[in-house]
């Protein structure tokens, strides 16, 4: 069964870039319609589309977040990342990673999430 | 895309019927989901395309609506349904999430 981790700093200092990569198990990240993407939720707060990118390196993003993120893939190690720069306060969050599944038209498998905390 | 959910909470009992409704500023068509996330999880998807139950959820999950307004309805609240639960829209980018409804013990 398809499983995805998040892993990556849970501490980033105030206006540096945010990383984190995700690492698929149980299955191909090349597999034809899936699409890989970032949520992430706020403290208390919903939750916030940041972007997809399917294996072959096609993505798409948030406006809101556009000009401040980059999410990239490894298909031969089957991870894909999320780099988020120049963060504040606000981007103080649970990152999930997720599997968008086209034949769904829904992230049908979600990674546990990771806490990252924006610091001054 | 905003999407709206009413109530954004409600108490409910055990065996009780609850339904919940998620409207977006423009037409979704049949492209939104419902999730549920449980305290410290991760969200969990329970209905696609509006109202096809995700495999293994409970039947007591159902969803209905297009266009612009969508219930989620839970037949008979079991134990394990208290939660909070979003609705998303698909149609268009970005993909938006509604706040969420909080369903919590009565």
């Amino acid at each position: 069964q398809l499983q995805l981790q998040e892993s990556g700093p849970g501490l980033v200092k105030l206006s540096e870039t945010l990383s984190l990569t995700c690492t698929v198990s149980g299955g191909s990240i090349t597999t034809s319609n899936y699409y890989w993407g970032w949520i992430r939720q706020a403290p208390g707060k919903g939750l916030e589309w940041i972007g997809y990118i399917y294996h072959s390196g096609s993505t798409n993003y948030n406006p809101s977040l556009k000009s401040r993120v980059t999410i990239s893939v490894d298909t031969s190690k089957n991870q894909f990342s999320l780099k988020l720069n120049s963060v504040t306060a606000a981007d103080t969050a649970v990152h999930y990673c997720a599997l968008y599944d086209v034949d769904f038209d829904a992230f049908t498998i979600w990674g546990q999430g990771r806490m990252v905390t924006v610091s001054s | 895309i905003q999407l709206t959910q009413s109530p954004s909470f409600l108490s409910a009992s055990v065996g009780g019927r609850v339904t919940m409704t998620c409207r977006a500023s423009q037409d979704v068509t049949s492209y939104l989901a419902w999730y549920q996330q449980k305290p410290g999880r991760a969200p969990n998807l329970l209905i696609y395309t509006a109202s096809t139950l995700q495999s293994g959820v409970p039947s007591r999950f159902s969803g209905s609506g297009s266009g612009t307004e969508f219930t989620l309805t839970i037949s008979s609240l079991q134990p394990d349904d208290f939660a909070t639960y979003y609705c998303q829209q698909v149609n268009n980018y970005p993909f938006t999430f509604g706040p969420g409804t909080k369903v919590d013990i009565k």
